[in-house]
């Protein structure tokens, strides 16, 4: 069936660092992919997504492109910000009716 | 901007009674979600709906129901609540446009005890 693996957190960065998720999906088809992200104490708001094999999905300085090749579809930032600490969920879309396969999810933490 | 309202952000109820949790959206989307996250677990979905009346088990459905008499609001009933529904739930809502993502409320964290 359909899945979504996240690389495990927590992930703990200085404030202007590189950020990489991974996210890598096993589905059948062609399904869309989705980056949320959840504040604390907040539910899900979408980051980015893409449709199709090669599309680069682009957010707040956040990106991820769609790599069908490789099954992927990881997360990146140039330079994190403190503001940045959240909960980032890998998705990808299974099933007909929009519905979604998460990950378990990745913690960042930024410090200053 | 979508808004998808919850109505209560934390709840604390006993083992056996019946819990509603209800979720109104106002964007006229036809498809509504229920979710339980949990910790290492991500988010598992329980129910869903693609109609007022229409209703889908989701990945984990046993121990709870779900209600849709109309297009905005979608409720999670937990029959008789036990312990090990203590959880975060989450509903969401998009429309039935395809690649279209969902759109989440804030969540109410339910405690059983």
């Amino acid at each position: 069936g359909n899945s979504v693996t996240q690389m495990e957190g927590p992930v703990t960065l200085s404030e202007e660092a590189f950020l990489t998720i991974n996210c890598t999906y096993t589905a059948t088809g062609y399904p869309s992919l989705f980056w949320y992200v959840q504040y604390p104490g907040e539910g899900l708001q979408l980051l980015l997504k893409a449709t199709k094999a090669d599309d680069k999905g682009s957010n707040k300085g956040f990106e991820a492109t769609y790599r069908k090749e490789t099954t992927s579809f990881h997360l990146e930032k140039g330079s994190v910000q403190v503001s940045d600490s959240a909960v980032y969920f890998c998705a990808l879309s299974s099933g007909g009716y929009n519905k979604l396969i998460f990950g378990a999810g990745t913690r960042l933490a930024v410090h200053p | 901007d979508v808004k998808v309202t919850q109505s209560s952000r934390y709840l604390v109820k006993r083992t056996g009674e019946k819990v509603f949790l209800e979720c109104v959206q106002d964007m006229d989307h036809e498809n509504m979600f229920w979710y339980r996250q949990d910790p290492g677990l991500g988010l598992r979905l329980i129910y869903f709906s693609y109609d007022v009346k229409m209703k889908e088990k989701g990945d984990i459905p046993e121990g709870y129901s779900v209600s849709r008499e109309k297009k905005e609001r979608f409720s999670l009933i937990l029959e008789s609540a036990s312990t090990n529904q203590t959880s975060m739930y989450l509903c969401a809502s998009s429309s039935d446009r395809s690649n279209q993502p969902q759109h989440f409320g804030d969540g109410t964290r339910l405690s059983i005890l």
